[in-house]
């Protein structure tokens, strides 16, 4: 089956640094997407990984190993109002996402 | 520019009633997708289209029915409402299917089948 794997919530200062790891067993892989999820509201789009490396964009940085199955999401110079869930999901061999359950950021003053 | 917008934002059914969920977006996305979530699981495929006319199964269609006679909407419907339909809908979607396009994501339609 497919499987998609992130820790269900982690705890992070406000200021500091955060990684949220997410491991992957699908079939077939077209791409690996993180999406931002506050309470209540619609995923909004984050990043895109395709090839093995780092993608960097401001604050937010996202690294994919393909032969690992494996990729993070890097929040530097944490604030409040990244307090969210952070969505993995990764396109499989036919073009479909398959999503992770999500990872619960919680920022502490 | 509004995006992907969802009609209604709430609803309350009771057991064997059966309503539409309506879809738009203005962005003249060719790929438009239904997802349902529920708590502690990730956004699962309910149905999806590639086009306007077209639609197709996605990882849980049982129990739903959908429709996409114009290109920027996209209906879901359920027939007969069952307690195990209670959960958040999200409309969704993309330019394309095949590529690195992400899919943007309506606000959500909070349905609760008592």
């Amino acid at each position: 089956g497919q499987n998609i794997d992130q820790p269900t919530e982690m705890t992070a200062t406000e200021g500091a640094i955060v990684q949220i790891n997410c491991t992957y067993q699908t079939s077939g892989f077209n791409g690996l997407f993180w999406y931002q999820q506050h309470a209540g509201e619609a995923p909004t789009f984050l990043s895109y990984n395709v090839l093995d490396g780092l993608e960097e964009k401001g604050r937010f940085s996202s690294f994919l190993s393909r032969s690992k199955g494996y990729s993070y999401l890097l929040l530097k110079e944490l604030q409040m109002k990244d307090s969210a869930s952070y969505l993995c999901a990764v396109k499989d061999s036919n073009y479909q996402l398959i999503w992770g359950a999500g990872t619960k950021l919680i920022i502490k003053p | 520019n509004a995006g992907v917008t969802q009609t209604p934002k709430f609803r309350v059914l009771k057991t064997g009633q059966s309503m539409t969920l309506l879809c738009a977006q203005d962005m003249n996305h060719e790929y438009m997708y239904w997802y349902r979530q529920d708590p502690g699981m990730g956004l699962r495929l309910i149905h999806y289209s590639v086009g306007e006319g077209t639609t197709a199964k996605g990882e849980v269609p049982d129990g739903y029915n959908v429709s996409r006679l114009k290109k920027q909407n996209f209906l879901l419907g359920l027939e007969s409402a069952a307690p195990s339909q209670t959960s958040v809908y999200f409309c969704a979607s993309s330019e394309t299917g095949t590529s690195s396009h992400p899919q943007y994501f309506g606000p959500g339609t909070r349905l609760t089948v008592l």
